[in-house]
């Protein structure tokens, strides 16, 4: 049964830091997906990751994938409040999303 | 990418009743999926809407309880019968589109039963 892990849970992080949100999953999977979702909203999609080694950067985000450490990583370059929402990622097996537990971001002036 | 509508974008029940949730994408797409995500919680798959045939549902999930409909390629309902409180959820559809192989999200409807 695929599994999918995600790090930290919640995190408040302050304006201009930099944080990194882990994602692992336990067996082989055919993409990655990474979405925003704001209080009371849809997912908006943010990336999808094909391959091993696929790094994509949008603004201040910026994923990256693994697949032989079945690793991925979203990475937060100066927070801004405007990222403050909750992150989750999701692994495509046989087209189907199972998705991580989600991580709530807070960012504070 | 492909636009995805849902109806009703949230209502209230009362225990015992159903609702059925209707879902409508802009173009024709491979396949489409019911998730649930219940209060602070991530998504849970219901089951893959298949169009023509029966849907496939995942394991806990059964189709006396979430009967799916997709009688064609843009289209799929999903009612939640014989509703309790525990059925209080965001319901959202997706759908995988075949050109770029990306999974959109419809709005999501909210449940509450009362």
């Amino acid at each position: 049964e695929l599994k999918v892990e995600q790090n930290p849970l919640f995190l408040s992080m302050q304006e201009g830091k930099n944080y990194t949100i882990y994602c692992n999953y336990s067996t082989t999977s055919d993409r990655l997906y990474w979405y925003r979702q704001d209080p009371g909203k849809s997912l908006e999609s943010l990336f999808v990751l094909l391959s091993n080694g696929a790094v994509k950067q949008e603004g201040r985000l910026m994923a990256s994938l693994d697949t032989k450490a079945r690793l991925s990583t979203l990475h937060i370059t100066a927070a801004v409040h405007d990222l403050s929402a909750t992150y989750f990622c999701a692994v495509e097996n046989t087209d189907k999303l199972i998705f991580g537990t989600g991580t709530r971001l807070q960012v504070f002036p | 990418s492909a636009v995805i509508s849902q109806k009703p974008s949230r209502d209230i029940c009362q225990r015992g009743t159903s609702l059925t949730i209707q879902c409508q994408v802009d173009s024709q797409v491979t396949m489409m999926f019911w998730y649930r995500q219940q209060p602070g919680q991530s998504l849970t798959l219901i089951a893959t809407a298949n169009q023509g045939s029966e849907a496939t549902y995942e394991s806990g999930f059964v189709i006396d309880k979430f009967p799916i409909s997709r009688p064609n390629l843009t289209f799929s309902t999903l009612t939640v019968s014989n509703m309790s409180p525990e059925d209080s959820s965001i319901y959202l559809c997706s759908a995988l589109t075949g050109s770029r192989h990306e999974q959109y999200f419809g709005p999501g409807t909210r449940l509450t039963v009362t």
